[in-house]
This record gives C-alpha cells, sequence and structure tokens, in this order.
C-alpha cells in the first residue's frame, strides 16, 4: 500500500505563490494518478487537478485553471501543487491523493485511497 | 445538474442504524464513494465501487445506489463513528466532485 507524505504548513501573503510537495513511497507511482484536493476551513472537499506521472498528463477544473500547476519528478516519487496569486480564501488545508477507477456493474467509479497528512496554508497579510 | 446534495447533520442512537444519502444527476453514471473525516484528520475511504470496503473498514458500513441517489448505511453504530462524511461522484465535464458533507453524531 502506497503512503503519501505532504510538506509542512506554509504562510504566505496574498499575491505570492505556495508550492506544496507529496512524496509516495512504494513503486507505483509512477503508473499512478495523483489527486489535489482542498478543504477551507469549516468547509467541504473541492478537487483541484491531477497528474499521471507516467505520462506527464495534467487536468484542471476550470476553476483553477492558469493558477494551479501540478508536476511530478519520478525519480523521487514526488508530486507538487503550486498555486500562484494566493489571496485569503486559498487559506485551506491541501491534501494529496491517489485516485483509482474501475467499473462496478454498469457504473463507472473512481475513489480517492490513501490521502496524505493534508498541509495547511495560511494567506494573510 | 453538477451538484451532489447530502443532508448537513444527521443523528443515530449508540448501536441504531443510520442511512447517509448523497444526490445528484451524475450517480445516475458514476457509482459514489464515500469517505470519513474526523476533526483534525484526512479523510479516509470507506465504501468505493457501489459496496466494497477497503481493508481495515469494518463491515457494518456498507453502500448502495438507486436511481440518482447513493446511501451510506452503517448498520450497529459506534461511538468511533461520529465524524463528516463525504460522497464523491463526477460532474458534468466528468471531473470529481463531492458533496457537502454529513455531520454524524452518535447519540
Amino acid at each position: 500500500q502506497v503512503q503519501l507524505v505532504q510538506s509542512g504548513a506554509e504562510v504566505k501573503k496574498p499575491g505570492s505563490s505556495v508550492r506544496v510537495s507529496c512524496k509516495a513511497s512504494g513503486d507505483s507511482f509512477n503508473t499512478s494518478t495523483l489527486s489535489w484536493v482542498r478543504q477551507a476551513p469549516g468547509q467541504g472537499l473541492e478537487w483541484m487537478g491531477r497528474i499521471i506521472p507516467f505520462l506527464g498528463i495534467t487536468n484542471y477544473p476550470q476553476r483553477f485553471q492558469g493558477r494551479v500547476t501540478i508536476t511530478a519528478d519520478k525519480s523521487t516519487s514526488t508530486a507538487y501543487m503550486e498555486m500562484s496569486s494566493l489571496r485569503s480564501e486559498d487559506t485551506a488545508v491541501y491534501y494529496c491523493a491517489q485516485e483509482r477507477g474501475g467499473v462496478f456493474g454498469v457504473l463507472i467509479s473512481t475513489w480517492f485511497d490513501p490521502w496524505g497528512q493534508g498541509t495547511l496554508v495560511t494567506v494573510s497579510s | 445538474s453538477s451538484e451532489l446534495t447530502q443532508d448537513p447533520a444527521v443523528s443515530v442512537a449508540l448501536g441504531q442504524t443510520v442511512r447517509i444519502t448523497c444526490q445528484g444527476d451524475s450517480l445516475r453514471t458514476y457509482s459514489a464513494s464515500w469517505y470519513q473525516q474526523e476533526p483534525g484528520q484526512a479523510p479516509v475511504l470507506v465504501i468505493y465501487g457501489k459496496n466494497n470496503r477497503p481493508s481495515g473498514i469494518p463491515d457494518r458500513f456498507s453502500g448502495s445506489s438507486s436511481g440518482n441517489t447513493a446511501s451510506l448505511t452503517i448498520t450497529g453504530a459506534q461511538a468511533e463513528d461520529e465524524a463528516d462524511y463525504y460522497c464523491n461522484s463526477r460532474d458534468s465535464s466528468g471531473n470529481p466532485l463531492f458533496g457537502g458533507g454529513t455531520k454524524l453524531t452518535v447519540l
């Protein structure tokens, strides 16, 4: 079972950028899909994008396109999420998670397992 | 609609059965997965692929679906089941989407 270990908490000024890392143990990193999910204080979960390290393919929802960049270093089994132009509303816990999928009967299923421990990013002047 | 709707809060008496629901059009095409999140902790997968439990998840957790509604059922709720629960499926663009979460209180 892969384990995901994230970098430590960050405090950033509005307008700056932050980069959070997610290091995977195990040998499935290159063939896996890594997603990033954030959770603002007292709020729900929000998907931010994914990377398939083996193919170098990334996907982002429209609301994060242009402001979030997800990369991966296959040599160290580490994924990175960089967010620019930070504002106070970006204060949240940021999680990486392995995204998996399959077909069950007639339904397509995707799920996230395991998750990293989370990284608190605080944006404050 | 690209939303997944969950009741904000549900309560259950210790040892009783509780059902947490998730509604959304995408659930007609995509099976829901379910996550348990305790305060200050990362989410933990409890159900995937309609009704599959990862290793280590007690068999009192089960999943089902009908039409546009997916359900997570806890049969014989325990005190340690008190947590927030989130469903996950996809939006109209095919991107992952989470429900707003349900806070479960075990009385």
